[in-house]
Parts: structure tokens; sequence; C-alpha cells
């Protein structure tokens, strides 16, 4: 993999049910993995950054695990609610702060 | 984390002008700015790196002098698109750098040149 990659494109979910998707990024010269929450008109919001390999991170509902070896990460929402709404952005960093994203994974939650 | 705004979020310019985006970082002394942009249906890709007080980094196939980059204050950077053309209209968005190796993100300006 050269660049990153995230998958699906976009997902329609249903109110109440869990879901999660998926980032793929070069295992090489790996440094960080950064998750992002972009909402339509708002600033894209810092979830987790991942620096080791097994990391597994939650911040309410949603949690991410980290798979440098094989260059993979999955975010998960339990649960998912209306303000869960949003398109998920994946980055890799390489050192000195440069991101590398994916295209993002649009959410639509439906109630 | 660090809040970041960015003006205007929204411009519209005829095609051989120029135009300025700021990108403040309102509680955050920033040392490094970053400059994004994104294309319709592509990802954000890196710009440039604005360093406070020094020439800012540009990646490999942004024009340095298309795209000019002032960084004077630790709370100010500056993007000048100067002579737009339509084909710069993107989505341009700036980003502080945090601890931890987090950025913090301004909401965008949105170009549209014509």
């Amino acid at each position: 993999i050269l660049n990153v990659e995230q998958s699906p494109q976009s997902l329609h979910v249903q109110e109440g049910d869990s879901t999660n998707f998926t980032c793929s990024f070069p295992s090489s010269n790996f440094y960080a993995l950064h998750w992002y929450r972009w909402e339509t008109a708002k600033s894209p919001e810092a979830l987790f950054v991942m620096t080791l390999n097994g990391d597994e991170k939650k911040k309410g509902r949603i949690s991410a695990t980290l798979n440098t070896k094989e260059g993979y990460s999955y975010l998960y929402i339990k649960g998912s609610q209306p303000e869960d709404s949003a398109t998920y952005l994946c980055a890799r960093s390489q050192g000195a702060q440069k991101l590398v994203f994916g295209q993002g994974t649009r959410l639509t939650i439906n109630p | 984390g660090a809040v970041v705004s960015q003006h205007p979020s929204w411009v519209i310019c005829k095609s051989g002008t120029s135009v300025k985006i700021e990108c403040r970082s309102l509680d955050f002394q920033a040392t490094t700015m970053f400059w994004y942009r994104q294309f319709p249906k592509q990802s954000l890709m890196l710009m440039a790196t604005s360093n406070e007080g020094s020439k800012a980094t540009y990646e490999q196939g942004v024009e340095k002098d298309k795209f000019l980059i002032n960084h004077a204050s630790l709370t100010l950077s500056t993007l000048t698109v100067t002579s737009a053309h339509p084909e710069d209209s993107s989505f341009y968005i700036c980003s502080v750098g945090g601890s931890t190796d987090t950025q913090y993100f301004g909401p965008g300006t949105r170009l549209t040149v014509l």
C-alpha cells in the first residue's frame, strides 16, 4: 500500500446499530496514526493518536485499534447516534507532524 | 486542544486577482502551522509548513511564488493565492501543531475563482 486508504467511502447505519470502518496505510517508516471526525461546516476534531502496534484507544462510544505490522487501523462506533454523522478521516504521520490523509469515510446515521 | 479560526470561510474572486486567507491560533502560540487543500472527492493534501519568523517549507508540486505564506507572529499565518485561476478553486484549511503530534484544524476556506 502506497497511500492511506479508507473503506468504505460512505456508510449508512441505522440508529442504535454499531459499525466500524478501516484505514490502511504503508507500514514502513511508521510514526503515528491519527483519527479525526469532521462534521460539515466545522473544524476536523481530533479523536485519537496511536503510535504502538496493538494500541487500543476509546472515547465514549468510539474506539480504535492499530496494527502497524500489517498497516491497518479500525474505528468502531457502538450504538450509533444521529450526532455521530460525520466524515471520519485517518492520517498517517512520519514524524515532523506531516500528515498524509485518506479520503475519509462518510457516515450517515438514519433515525 | 487548540482553537483555530480561519477567515474568510468562503470567497469568490475573479481570475487573475489575489486572495488572502488568514489562519489564527486563538489560545495557543504556534511556531508551526500547516496549510492543506482539498479538491472535490480527494483527500486533504499538505501544501506547506509555515514556520514563525522564517520561510515556509513547500511540498513537492506546490508553487511557492503562487501560494505566498507569511507567519509573522505566533498566532497568525496567512496564505495568499496570487493571480488566482479557476484551477485554484479548492477548499483550503490550516492547522496548528499541538503536543503529542496532534494537529488542530481551522474550519477551512472555500475558494471559488471565476
